[in-house]
């Protein structure tokens, strides 16, 4: 069974601060790993993706990679109350299981 | 990016019934994908549907209760037949675009009760 685990939270953080949250994979084959956000009551969107080792930065977002470890985290920089959302990492299968598998979601207040 | 548009928003039905629901892509796309959102909690995929071909189903989804068409490349429907209270969920239709596995859009979802 492969699976991402997150932890469910609320993540709360004040504004202005770092928000960093964290997952972990099972398949230790796979390749691609995203974090799509999600407000509430509206579909997920996908705001990074990461494949090789290291940190990837984009605005405020910060996704990093640690393969030997089978971590990703999602740091936000400067926490605006607009982040208060679900964040949900995504891992693409490996070994013929070419699909994304979704975790549970950590959902993140910012509160002011 | 890809425009997705899904239909209906949301609906209200009896046990017993089914419920069609649409998803209209602005652009051809090969594989589209729909997924299912139980309050509360994250994504599970249903099946991947290629035009042309049969739809491929996840362990726990068959085709007899969720029948699924892809008649062309911006076109798919999926139906959830004879409904339960559990089946009472956000149904969302999903595409790649660009042809990077696992950057997806998503429609706006179908958010069904069941009752």
């Amino acid at each position: 069974q492969k699976e991402v685990e997150q932890n469910s939270g609320p993540l709360s953080v004040p504004e202005g601060a770092i928000a960093s949250l964290n997952c972990t994979y099972s398949d230790r084959g796979s390749q691609s790993f995203f974090w799509y956000r999600q407000y509430s009551g509206k579909s997920p969107e996908l705001i990074m993706f990461i494949y090789s080792n290291g940190d990837k930065e984009d605005g405020r977002f910060t996704a990093q990679l640690n393969k030997a470890s089978q971590y990703v985290s999602l740091l936000i920089r400067d926490s605006q109350p607009s982040d208060s959302a679900t964040y949900l990492c995504a891992v693409w299968g490996s070994g013929g299981y070419n699909k994304l598998i979704f975790g549970a979601g950590t959902r993140l207040a910012v509160h002011p | 990016s890809a425009v997705i548009s899904q239909k209906p928003s949301r609906d209200i039905c009896q046990r017993g019934t089914s419920l069609t629901i649409q998803c209209q892509v602005d652009s051809q796309v090969t594989m589209m994908f729909w997924y299912r959102q139980q309050p509360g909690q994250s994504l599970t995929l249903i099946a991947t549907a290629n035009q042309g071909s049969e739809a491929t189903y996840e362990s726990g989804f068959v085709i007899d209760k969720f029948p699924i068409s892809r008649p062309n490349l911006t076109f798919s429907t999926l139906t959830v037949s004879n409904m339960s209270p559990e089946d009472s969920s956000i149904y969302l239709c999903s595409v790649e675009v660009g042809g990077s596995a696992g950057e997806l859009f998503f429609g706006e979802g179908s958010r069904l009760t069941v009752l």
